[in-house]
């Protein structure tokens, strides 16, 4: 089975701009779960998709969101871009929403400028 | 922020010695899963452990769980420069639903060829 994928693997943008992130997960997985990841802040839960529904949110501004489409692929999306949203953003998928492994894919690097 | 705390943050080791990671957390926990980061890509999934578990082998890795001490430990046994990353806890929270995971801060292990 084909891993987690993430489009762009990277992105620079400017403040102020908006930007959206894509996530196809592993084939039959119906959980997607988005992640950010900074030096300062570490690993972070942003928030899961569970069945085209938001399971559970972190504690991020509402200038993220997110989405998922019936085939499971997930995106999320950053508005009106800050210097500190530069991070690596990962996405992790697993069989249903609860306590099991998550898989991730390789994360998309966005740079604020 | 990180519920987990990650000792020791940084272990430089020969090859073929052992590595061993410990991680603490602070709630009640449905599993406690570790991953391993290599230099600012995917995490990739190592063991996952519940929490009616005490141990748990994998290859060249051994996890332990002591609930009552709310901590675990990750042994390498035989490292290679290959195990050279970022290793991070993770645990699901019992009092949420869904699969959102508080990461701890890592530890960057180097194995020295």
């Amino acid at each position: 089975k084909a891993g987690v994928t993430q489009t762009p693997r990277y992105l620079i943008k400017t403040r102020g701009q908006q930007v959206t992130l894509s996530c196809s997960p592993i084939s039959g997985h119906r959980s997607v779960s988005w992640y950010q990841q900074t030096p300062g802040q570490g690993l972070q839960f942003l928030f899961e998709y569970f069945s085209e529904t938001q399971r559970n949110k972190g504690n991020f501004p509402g200038r993220f969101s997110g989405r998922q489409f019936s085939n499971s692929r997930s995106e999320m999306n950053v508005s009106t871009l800050e210097l500190g949203d530069s991070a690596l953003y990962l996405c992790a998928s697993s069989q249903t929403s609860g306590y099991n492994e998550q898989f991730f894919g390789p994360g998309t690097r966005l740079t604020v400028l | 922020s990180q519920q987990g705390e990650e000792d020791p943050q940084a272990l430089s080791i020969q090859e073929g010695e052992n590595a061993t990671m410990n991680c603490s957390y602070k709630t009640s926990i449905n599993n406690l899963q570790w991953y391993r980061q290599n230099s600012g890509r995917g995490l990739v999934h190592l063991i996952l452990i519940r929490s009616n578990e005490r141990e748990k082998h994998s290859g060249r890795l051994r996890v332990t769980l002591d609930t009552s001490k709310k901590s675990s430990s990750l042994l390498i046994t035989a490292s290679r420069a290959a195990d050279t990353a970022s290793y991070f806890c993770a645990t699901g929270d019992r009092r949420t639903s869904g699969s959102r995971l508080t990461f701890g801060e890592g530890t960057q292990l180097t194995v020295n060829p």
